[in-house]
C-alpha cells in the first residue's frame, strides 16, 4: 500500500525557518518524482514544487511564489523527501502536503499524504 | 503559467442526477489534464489522469472527456459520498496549476 506522510508542521513567527518532512512507503521511492502542494484554509490548492529522481540528478523546480525561500530535498536511503521552509509570512500558512509523482515527471501526482499544518502568526 | 478556470464554482444537486463540471485551460495542454476528488478535511483523491483515464479504484460513474483547453468531469448519477469539492489540474507544464474548485452539494 502505498503511505506518504509528512511530519514538521507548527507553529512560527514570521520570518522564522520550518522544515517538513514525508516519509514514504510501498513504492520504489527512489525512482517518484515528489511534489508539495499546499491550501490556506478554506482555499483551493497551489503547487510549491517537485523533486525529480537521482536519475534525472535531483532536479527540482518551484513555483515562482516560493523559489527564493523554499527548498526540496530528499534523502532516498530514508524514504523521505523534505520542504525546508525560510523567511516564513503570515501568507504561507497552509496545510501542506507531499504527493507522489507515477513516474519520475509530473504528469500523475497520484497518492497523497494526509498533510501537515504550518502556521505562521506572531 | 498557465491558467485553469472551472465551472461552476459550486452546484447543487439530488442523488441520481448527473453532474457536469467543466475546466477550461487558458492555453492548449492536450490531454494533459487531472481531476481530483477532496473531502472536507482529506488529502485530494485522484478520480482522472490524462483526460480520460480512470483511476484505479474509482467508481465507473466518473468519467473525463476533452483535449486542448476544455474539459469534463461527469458524475453519471450522483451517489451520497459524492458530495465533495473537486479540482482540474494541468500536467502539460510546471508550475502545476489546479482550478479554483467546484463544490457539489445536496440540494
Amino acid at each position: 500500500e502505498v503511505q506518504l506522510v509528512e511530519s514538521g508542521g507548527g507553529l512560527v513567527q514570521p520570518g522564522e525557518s520550518l522544515k517538513l518532512s514525508c516519509a514514504a512507503s510501498g513504492f520504489s521511492f527512489s525512482d517518484s518524482a515528489i511534489h508539495w502542494v499546499r491550501q490556506a484554509s478554506g482555499k483551493g490548492l497551489e503547487w510549491i514544487g517537485r523533486i525529480r529522481s537521482k536519475f534525472n540528478n535531483y532536479a527540482t523546480t518551484y513555483a515562482a511564489s516560493v523559489e527564493d525561500r523554499f527548498t526540496i530535498s530528499r534523502d532516498d536511503s530514508k524514504n523521505t523527501a523534505y520542504l525546508q521552509m525560510n523567511s516564513l509570512k503570515t501568507e504561507d500558512t497552509a496545510m501542506y502536503y507531499c504527493a507522489r509523482n507515477d513516474g519520475d515527471g509530473y504528469s500523475k501526482v497520484d497518492y497523497w499524504g494526509q498533510g501537515t499544518l504550518a502556521t505562521v502568526s506572531s | 503559467d498557465i491558467q485553469m478556470t472551472q465551472s461552476p464554482s459550486s452546484l447543487s444537486a439530488s442523488v441520481g442526477d448527473k453532474v457536469t463540471i467543466t475546466c477550461r485551460a487558458s492555453q492548449s495542454i492536450s490531454s494533459y489534464l487531472n481531476w481530483y476528488q477532496q473531502k472536507p478535511g482529506k488529502a485530494p483523491n485522484l478520480l482522472i489522469y490524462s483526460a480520460f483515464n480512470l483511476q484505479s479504484g474509482v467508481p465507473s460513474r466518473f468519467s473525463g472527456s476533452g483535449s486542448g483547453t476544455d474539459f469534463t468531469l461527469t458524475i453519471s448519477s450522483l451517489q451520497p459520498e459524492d458530495f465533495a469539492t473537486y479540482y482540474c489540474q494541468q500536467s502539460h507544464s510546471t508550475p502545476l496549476t489546479f482550478g479554483g474548485g467546484t463544490k457539489v452539494e445536496i440540494k
